[in-house]
């Protein structure tokens, strides 16, 4: 079946980039999403790719898409304080019906 | 704005009790959905449904059952809870995709103990 893998945890220093890589099995999946898990609360869209693009730039974050290599990566540019959270990244399943999501990667940003 | 809300932010039971957790969302979405999210595991799918009484088991189906008697409500039942079923329960709604982009909206999560 699906797989998605991620490290589960990531710091860095407010300002500098931050990294978070991802890679997928499921090489028919069409869109790939990260969402973001704030403390306390519930998955947030963050951004998505569509599976022909190689790249997609929203404001700080950018999205990177290796398709040969079934690898995907978030990079937030200027990291702040209020960017700690769990970052998953998930792929379609089921006819596009539902997710398959990694384990989730803890970004702690220290100041 | 969507939402889906969850009956139940905080839950404690114990051993061998039958537990309802509820979640409802405004939005007259088709698909409704069950994780259950444990530190390094991240979202493991439970039960979803597609439709009014219909459901689809996940991943993880086992000592769990759901009921969709209406569009708007999901309910995930433990029929005997055990301390192996003590997790964050999330619930998210989506619209019937046709394949294309897609987005599941979440409500806050349930931290169910099971003592």
């Amino acid at each position: 079946g699906e797989d998605v893998e991620q490290s589960l945890f990531l710091s860095v220093r407010e300002g500098d980039s931050s990294v978070i890589n991802c890679t997928y099995t499921d090489s028919s999946s069409t869109y790939l999403y990260w969402y973001k898990q704030e403390p306390g609360a519930g998955l947030q869209l963050l951004t998505y790719i569509f599976s022909n693009m190689d790249m997609k730039q929203d404001q700080r974050l950018t999205v990177l898409l290796n398709k040969k290599d079934k690898h995907l990566s978030l990079r937030i540019a200027d990291t702040q304080t209020g960017d700690s959270a769990i970052y998953f990244c998930a792929e379609t399943a089921y006819y596009g019906q539902n997710f398959v999501f990694g384990p989730g990667t803890r970004l702690s940003v220290l100041p | 704005d969507v939402k889906v809300t969850q009956s139940s932010r905080y839950l404690v039971k114990r051993t061998g009790e039958k537990v309802f957790l509820e979640c409802v969302q405004d939005m007259d979405h088709e698909n409704m959905f069950w994780y259950r999210q444990d530190p390094g595991l991240g979202l493991r799918l439970i039960y979803f449904s597609y439709d009014v009484k219909m459901k689809e088991k996940g991943d993880i189906p086992e000592g769990y059952s759901v009921s969709r008697e209406k569009k708007e409500r999901f309910s995930l039942i433990l029929e005997s809870a055990s301390t192996n079923q003590t997790s964050m329960y999330l619930c998210a709604s989506s619209l019937l995709s046709s394949g294309s982009y897609n987005e599941q909206f979440f409500g806050p999560g349930t931290r169910l103990t099971v003592l």
